[in-house]
């Protein structure tokens, strides 16, 4: 099983929907967890860092469920410009033969559509 | 601006040739990555460094070498010895282990 995993898509979304997807984790020892967003050919870039409690960022919402290991991402009223590769990113907590890092999920790609 | 720069954009080499990527950064970040990733995959960790004169490898180690002598340099040699280079690299930076990657604007290496 791999330690991150998203599903790759595409989500074809239509302008002004609202669209939702998740990312799984292996580790039930990580802490930390964020969502980058990747345009094609491009560097990611930070979209939000996910909180135990939930957060919200404008049009977009990320939760944490810790009991069934997932973070989501929600974009509500979708614009073009979201169409994007949202990568998941997880811990992996230190442990006595090597220093935590970070793992990132294959990613999940949104089309918005007119 | 702080940021991190990656160059060359783009770079092609011959097949059998050692390379070396550069990457600075002027965010004052104790930890620096290196990272490939390759189309429709997601991103795999190289070698990452915490501190001047200290580096760990990644997952995906072999046929690269790095160095860090200063805390805004870390540099990353593609040698001879790497089955399959030609990837898109990508450098990034935080201020530890655990805190948000900031990432250079990468390096496409073809190698034929």
């Amino acid at each position: 099983r791999k330690e991150v995993e998203q599903d790759p898509g595409p989500f074809n979304v239509p302008e002004g929907a609202t669209v939702a997807f998740n990312c799984t984790y292996s580790n039930s020892a990580s802490q930390s967890f964020f969502w980058y967003r990747q345009d094609c050919r491009k560097e990611p870039k930070l979209l939000m860092s996910v909180y135990s409690s939930g957060n919200e960022d404008g049009r977009f919402t990320a939760q944490l469920n810790r009991a069934s290991q997932y973070i989501s991402l929600l974009i509500r009223d979708s614009k073009l410009s979201d169409s994007a590769t949202y990568l998941c990113v997880v811990n992996r907590p230190m442990t006595t033969d090597s220093w935590g890092k970070l793992q990132f999920g294959a990613g999940t790609q949104v089309v918005v559509t007119p | 601006d702080g940021g991190i720069t990656q160059s060359p954009k783009y770079l092609f080499r011959k097949e059998g040739q050692n390379v070396t990527l550069s990457c600075e950064q002027n965010l004052n970040h104790d930890a620096m990555y290196w990272y490939r990733q390759d189309p429709g995959q997601g991103l795999r960790l190289i070698y990452y460094s915490q501190i001047v004169n200290d580096f760990q490898k990644g997952d995906i180690a072999e046929g690269y070498s790095v160095s860090r002598e200063k805390k805004e340099s870390f540099p990353l040699t593609v040698t001879s010895a790497q089955k399959n280079p030609t990837a898109f690299y990508l450098c990034a930076s935080s201020r530890g282990m655990n805190s948000p990657l900031h990432f250079g604007n990468g390096t496409r290496l073809t190698v034929t």
